[in-house]
């Protein structure tokens, strides 16, 4: 079945760093990936996608590349902010699933970032 | 502020009480879903309605009752809870038929079992 591995948590930076958080996947069809983020007290935010190999989903500085070849969908940011502190997901929706619109999740990685 | 509206944002509730929590959305979509998420833990999901029918039902036990009276609300009815039912009940909406549509979150209704 789908599965996504995600970089275990916490990851503690110092503002202004750069940040990595890997994400691995296994699929047996062709799915779209997607990075979540959970701020405290609240729910689930799409930060950004990507639905094909190659792709690269972008938003508020952070970027993802769908790459097929080592199945992997790691988030980057050039510099974080104390306000990037949360939990981050990675998920992917597979098309076999066609029409049942099923999220399979990471364990998420929660960042703490110090000013 | 989220387009997926979730009410109440906390509740606290006897075992054998009965309560509903509710979810409503109007950004057109027809799939809507019900998660459950502990804490330190990703949202697990629960049911899935496509078109206002249950399409998935995640083996949840029978005291979690889904309903889907049209396409902008979601229920999710509560009866004879148990303690380690005590969770963040997430409510989701996406586009049907489009398997690269991202699903969107409400903030969750924060559930203790007393």
């Amino acid at each position: 079945g789908d599965s996504v591995t995600q970089m275990e948590g916490p990851v503690t930076l110092s503002e202004e760093a750069f940040l990595t958080i890997n994400c691995t996947y296994t699929a047996t069809g062709y799915p779209s990936l997607f990075w979540y983020v959970q701020y405290p007290g609240e729910g689930l935010q799409l930060l950004l996608k990507a639905t094909k190999a190659d792709d690269k989903g972008s938003n508020k500085g952070f970027e993802a590349t769908y790459r097929k070849e080592t199945t992997s969908f790691h988030l980057e940011k050039g510099s974080v902010q104390v306000s990037d502190s949360a939990v981050y997901f990675c998920a992917l929706s597979d098309l076999q699933n066609f029409g049942n619109e099923k999220l399979t999740f990471g364990t998420g990685t929660r960042l703490t970032i110090i000013p | 502020d989220t387009e997926v509206t979730q009410t109440p944002k906390h509740l606290v509730m006897g075992m054998t009480n009965k309560k509903s929590l509710k979810c409503e959305q109007h950004m057109g979509h027809r799939a809507m879903y019900w998660y459950k998420q502990k804490a330190k833990k990703p949202p697990e999901l629960m049911f899935v309605y496509s078109y206002e029918k249950l399409s998935i039902n995640e083996s949840v036990p029978s005291r979690f009752s889904p309903e889907c009276p049209n396409s902008s609300l979601l229920n999710l009815h509560l009866h004879a809870l148990q303690p380690e039912d005590s969770a963040l009940y997430l409510c989701a909406s996406s586009q049907v038929l489009r398997g690269n549509q991202p699903q969107h979150f409400g903030d969750g209704t924060r559930l203790s079992i007393l």
